[in-house]
């Protein structure tokens, strides 16, 4: 097992055009989360999974965003119309829940995108 | 979820032990103590959580005060690779959403 991966690493795009990530969880693990990073910032939260059930979106996810996980296993998150703004590293995070009992969120090294 | 402090900086020497504080003044008796921690372009990694007792694992310590209201991560004997972004989050332990809200943390940096 190596991990929870997101491809691609980096990304950069005319302001505008749109853009398509994926995040590949740790096999088995139940919950996934999408997060937004900015320079200086600690990550944002923006979504997040159970299996294939999208259960909550933050404010910070604009109905230009929109993030699927079809088959409760990979995920994408696509961003339409990208904005300068809209430069910032998304980080995919996953986590195996059962019974009430913490388990830690494993994340990804992100995608960095960056919005001419 | 309750607000936290941590100092923006701090330096440790290579082979001390490193104590980072964490104020969460406003904390309510559900709210666990949680810290993760981001090493420079990867993704953050979780470290460690409490809810009142003191916790180890083999990784670091996590110090609660009795009135809860502040604790402090212990990183044993601090190497180079402890340098990072360190992250104190309370939240709710329902454990049904473990949405995590981030801060600007504390920027750990090892000195050979």
């Amino acid at each position: 097992d190596t991990g929870v991966s997101q491809n691609p690493r980096h990304k950069i795009t005319k302001r505008g055009q749109n853009v398509t990530f994926r995040c590949d969880p740790i096999s088995e693990h139940n919950r996934l989360y999408w997060y937004r990073q900015t320079l200086g910032q600690g990550p944002e939260f923006l979504t997040y999974f159970q299996n294939e059930a999208q259960l909550e979106k933050s404010r910070l996810l604009s109905d230009r965003f929109s993030a699927e996980r079809p088959k409760g296993s990979f995920s994408t998150l696509e961003i339409q119309r990208t904005e300068q703004g809209d430069s910032a590293m998304y980080l995919c995070a996953s986590s195996f829940t059962k019974n009430s009992v913490y388990n830690e969120q494993f994340f990804g090294p992100g995608t960095r995108l960056t919005v001419l | 979820d309750a607000k936290t402090t941590q100092p923006p900086s701090m330096d440790c020497a290579e082979g001390r032990a490193a104590n980072l504080p964490c104020n969460h003044s406003t904390i309510s008796g559900n709210e666990y103590v949680y810290w993760y921690r981001q090493i420079h372009s990867q993704g953050p990694q979780y470290i460690i959580h409490g809810l009142k007792n003191n916790e180890t694992n083999e990784m670091a310590s996590l110090i609660i005060t009795e009135d809860r209201k502040s604790s402090t991560l212990i990183l044993p004997h601090a190497t180079l690779r402890d340098t990072a972004v360190y992250y104190c989050i309370v939240r709710v332990g329902d454990f049904g959403n473990e949405k995590l809200t981030f801060g600007t943390g504390t920027r750990l940096t090892i000195i050979p």
